[in-house]
């Protein structure tokens, strides 16, 4: 079965620190999501990629498709930032069916 | 804009009631339409999706159905409610560039 891999699955950083969360994937994909999922539940996209960059603010998702790995980075965190960011990946293949989702990485950035 | 809407937001359901969770989307024509849930602990598990009106692919055997009567109008359903149905559903459709639009959710609670 396909898997996405999240690590750490807990972080705990003082506010204005780095932080680096990781995901890892099984296949070949053809797009890889980080989203971010706050208390109440809600879900936001924060980023689709399929190569290369991306930078939306503190935010910066990289993804390294030979590796098979790709990693979000927030920099000068902030209390926030806290939520769970969950990678996701749509495989390779075709058809429509949705995302694989890892299991999430819950930060809490503390004041 | 493309907006999608979800409700109820929260349910409290006994066991061996039914259910049924509306989603509706707003901005587009023909897209395709997901149903997710989050179960306690766990990652975002793909229920069903659909690419049209009447068309409806499940990926967990279950005790829950779907339908679209609509192009833009997605229900999620049950006849008789289990405990393990307890999680947080999400309904969840995609562009035309792979772009992931999420509902706010229903935590359903069966007791």
């Amino acid at each position: 079965k396909n898997e996405v891999e999240q690590s750490p699955q807990n972080l705990t950083a003082q506010e204005g620190e780095f932080i680096t969360i990781n995901c890892s994937y099984s296949v070949g994909i053809s797009a890889l999501h980080w989203l971010q999922q706050h208390p109440g539940g809600g879900i936001v996209s924060l980023f689709m990629l399929s190569s290369g960059k991306k930078k939306h603010g503190r935010l910066i998702a990289t993804i390294n498709i030979q590796e098979k790995h790709s990693s979000l980075h927030i920099t000068a965190s902030h209390p926030r930032d806290s939520a769970v960011y969950i990678c996701a990946v749509k495989y390779s293949g075709g058809g429509a069916d949705g995302l694989t989702f890892g299991k999430g990485t819950h930060l809490i950035i503390q004041p | 804009s493309q907006t999608i809407h979800q409700w109820p937001a929260t349910l409290v359901q006994p066991v061996g009631s039914p259910l049924s969770l509306e989603c509706t989307v707003e901005g587009t024509s023909n897209p395709n339409l997901y149903w997710y849930r989050q179960a306690a602990g766990r990652g975002l598990q793909l229920l069903f999706y659909s690419v049209g009106i009447g068309q409806i692919s499940s990926e967990v055997p279950q005790n829950l159905s779907a339908s679209r009567p609509q192009d833009r109008q997605f229900i999620l359903s049950s006849k008789k409610l289990l405990l393990s149905d307890s999680g947080f559903y999400l309904c969840a459709w995609i562009g035309h560039s792979y772009g992931y639009t999420f509902g706010s959710g229903t935590r359903l609670t069966v007791v």
